[in-house]
């Protein structure tokens, strides 16, 4: 099946600094997701970007599909970004289960 | 406010014995999914229906089992034939025009 790969695994941030997460996979996507899970376990969505590049606030998300990676930039980070995130990917074939395959994480800690 | 609820939050489970996990949606959403998260892991797909009275294996289906009689409700068993049940467990159904995913607030289950 398709592999998603995240790295860094774990990353800890002064309050201020900027960052860079990224996901490579291995099989062509149509969808490919941008998660957010606070220390509650609650997922939020923060992109939906299977190509292009989208910017909301701090956080903006870059894919191209063609090599077949995404990078989340987090700019000026804050304590509440702390949590873990995820890249979850549906693969262009699986036009019928659309279930998201999930990589293991990036785990960010951001320090006051 | 429309959305997943999951219930119980937490919930505890003696060897042997078979569980119940409740996912109620009221966004009026024909697919839902169950997940699983380890520890330090990423989502695994258990179960998902793309429409009532229809439901398919996912990738980690053995030892769990679901029904989908009404729309709005997915709930997940985890029977005694689940060898190591102790995980987080999250309920999701994709928008419409699949851009996006409403998560549940999960139960966390763990055999005492």
């Amino acid at each position: 099946g398709i592999q998603v790969e995240q790295s860094p695994p774990d990353l800890i941030l002064q309050e201020g600094a900027n960052s860079t997460l990224r996901c490579n996979f291995s099989d062509s996507v149509n969808n490919l997701q941008w998660f957010h899970q606070n220390p509650w376990g609650q997922l939020i969505n923060l992109f939906y970007i299977p190509s292009g590049t989208k910017q909301n606030g701090r956080l903006s998300a870059t894919t191209v599909a063609t090599e077949r990676y995404s990078l989340l930039y987090i700019s000026s980070s804050q304590t509440t970004d702390s949590g873990v995130y995820f890249c979850a990917v549906v693969l262009s074939m699986d036009t019928g289960r659309r279930a998201l395959t999930f990589g293991s994480g990036t785990r960010l800690q951001v320090q006051p | 406010d429309g959305g997943i609820t999951q219930s119980p939050k937490y919930l505890f489970r003696k060897e042997g014995q078979n569980v119940t996990l409740s996912c109620e949606q009221n966004l009026n959403h024909d697919a839902m999914y169950w997940y699983r998260q380890d520890p330090g892991q990423g989502l695994r797909l258990i179960y998902y229906s793309q429409i009532v009275n229809d439901f398919q294996k996912g990738d980690i289906a053995e030892g769990y089992s679901v029904s989908r009689e009404k729309k709005e409700s997915f709930p997940l068993t985890v029977t005694s034939a689940q060898k190591n049940p102790t995980a987080f467990y999250l309920c999701a159904t994709p928008w419409p025009r699949g851009d996006g995913y409403t998560f549940g607030s999960g139960t966390r289950l763990t055999v005492v």
